[in-house]
């Protein structure tokens, strides 16, 4: 079955260091997505990216944010300088598009974010 | 604005219990979708199902069953029969209809976790 894969699992990094999380959607998928759960709390969308461009963002999703798709397959978020608060699992999702909303999104198995 | 409501924080359950996790939500739109997704310990999210608002009809699917109800904006999950695989945490989520290139933003409840014990 095909499926969202994402990388590092888990990465640390000092303060201010950017990181840039990977993640490979699902081929044949239009949409893509990151989200963000700071530990124990609720899955909060960041933005969203369609034909090469964010099609909507959350007020998370700062300048220290960037998104981009350098090729076919892959999908980055990269966080510029990173905050003790920028602690999370960061997950990427995708849709195929169709039903203009009611298509479910497939998740990766997330990257956690840890920042010291 | 859309929101997602899940006024259980946590439930405790023995095996072989039913249950049912409530769901209540908020959105201007007419067209709109509702979902559930399971985290279990492991943490990645994984889809259970999906209904549109414009079709109440409840259904049943193995183990899982829920409970629509547009005039109480209430979306309910419930378990039939828990195991103890069943334990995680439950999230109800809900997606506007897009036309846009937005695609379908999902706005997440808190969740409630599940804890069935054998």
């Amino acid at each position: 079955e095909p499926e969202v894969t994402q990388t590092p699992s888990h990465q640390v990094t000092q303060m201010g260091q950017e990181v840039i999380l990977r993640c490979v959607p699902i081929s044949n998928h239009l949409y893509f997505y990151w989200y963000r759960q700071i530990l124990g709390q609720k899955v909060e969308f960041l933005v969203s990216f369609y034909n090469n461009e964010i099609s909507e963002k959350s007020e998370i999703f700062d300048d220290q944010f960037s998104v981009e798709r350098p090729d076919g397959s892959n999908f980055t978020l990269k966080i510029r300088s990173t905050k003790l608060e920028d602690s999370a699992m960061y997950f990427c999702a995708s849709t195929s598009g169709q039903g203009a909303g009611g298509t479910e999104a497939f998740f990766g198995q997330g990257t956690r974010l840890t920042v010291v | 604005a859309q929101k997602v409501t899940q006024a259980q924080t946590e439930i405790s359950v023995v095996e072989k219990e039913d249950v049912t996790l409530d769901c209540v939500y908020e959105t201007r739109d007419t067209t709109y979708y509702l979902f559930w997704y399971k985290q279990p310990p492991s943490g990645e999210l994984v889809f259970l199902i999906r209904r549109n608002s414009f079709d109440e009809q409840n259904e049943i699917s193995g183990r899982y069953s829920w409970n629509f109800q547009k005039s109480t904006s209430s979306f309910n999950f419930t378990i039939t029969a828990s195991q103890v695989v069943d334990s995680a945490v439950y999230f109800c989520a809900l997606s506007e209809y897009q036309i846009s290139a937005a695609g379908n933003k999902l706005t997440f409840g808190g969740g409630t976790r599940v804890l069935v014990k054998p």
